[in-house]
């Protein structure tokens, strides 16, 4: 399978406690996103990548969170001091880079459960 | 502050029939509108777009049509199978302050195809 894998699947964690997720993008896709997705909502926008380049971020995303792409393949996104408000799925998704009008391939996301 | 809102949380139709989905946006400066298909467990996967400074695009059974306008765009799936339920995510992107690109979605409407 050559799609986005995202690992892992599920996290329960506890309150304050630090997570960290990874994302495996398309090989040849140099664009990575992070979206955040609450239930009965659409993903909301949390930070783009283009290459190692973190061009785009949310101000949904708060100084607890921080996503790296290090050699412009894989990415991680660590969200410190957990919050029950942080529970949620965490989407990737990777593009070729066409302009704006890119198709982005999702993974199936992570979800978090913050107790 | 919603900039895409899928007013219709659910739509129900006979198999063989025409769905019509519905989206407006409130930010004239996108360039691209994308429709996004999830089923559950998976991650949304992109089904059309198109272009700010087009009015209609068609893909086998599916149509996007955009009224600029009105600042609305709708996705028509005709026939529609029951392979078609799922939740149908409207997306809107444009280019980002600092040089990369942000993809806003609605909340989806789930669409129901009895057979």
């Amino acid at each position: 399978d050559t799609g986005v894998s995202q690992d892992p699947r599920h996290k329960i964690t506890k309150r304050g406690q630090n997570v960290t997720f990874r994302c495996d993008p398309i090989s040849e896709h140099n664009r990575l996103y992070w979206y955040r997705q609450t239930l009965g909502q659409g993903p909301e926008f949390l930070t783009y990548f283009q290459n190692e380049a973190q061009l785009e971020k949310s101000r949904l995303l708060s100084d607890r969170f921080s996503a790296e792409r290090p050699k412009g393949s894989f990415s991680t996104l660590e969200i410190q001091r957990t919050e029950q408000g942080d529970s949620a799925m965490y989407l990737c998704a990777s593009s070729l880079g066409a302009g704006a009008a890119d198709t982005q391939y999702f993974g199936p996301g992570t979800r978090l459960t913050v107790l | 502050d919603q900039q895409v809102k899928q007013n219709s949380p659910s739509l129900s139709v006979q198999e063989g029939r025409i769905s019509i989905l519905n989206c407006d946006y409130t930010n004239s400066m996108f360039d691209y509108f994308l429709w996004y298909k999830k089923y559950p467990a998976e991650g949304p996967t992109f089904l059309i777009s198109i272009s700010s400074i087009k009015d209609k695009n068609e893909d086998g059974r599916f149509t996007v049509f955009l009224n600029k306008s009105a600042k609305h765009l709708s996705l028509h799936i005709v026939p529609s199978q029951p392979g078609d339920s799922a939740v149908y995510f409207c997306a809107a992107s444009s280019a980002g302050k600092t040089g990369g690109f942000k993809t806003i979605f609605g909340a989806g409407t789930r669409l129901f195809v009895k057979a």
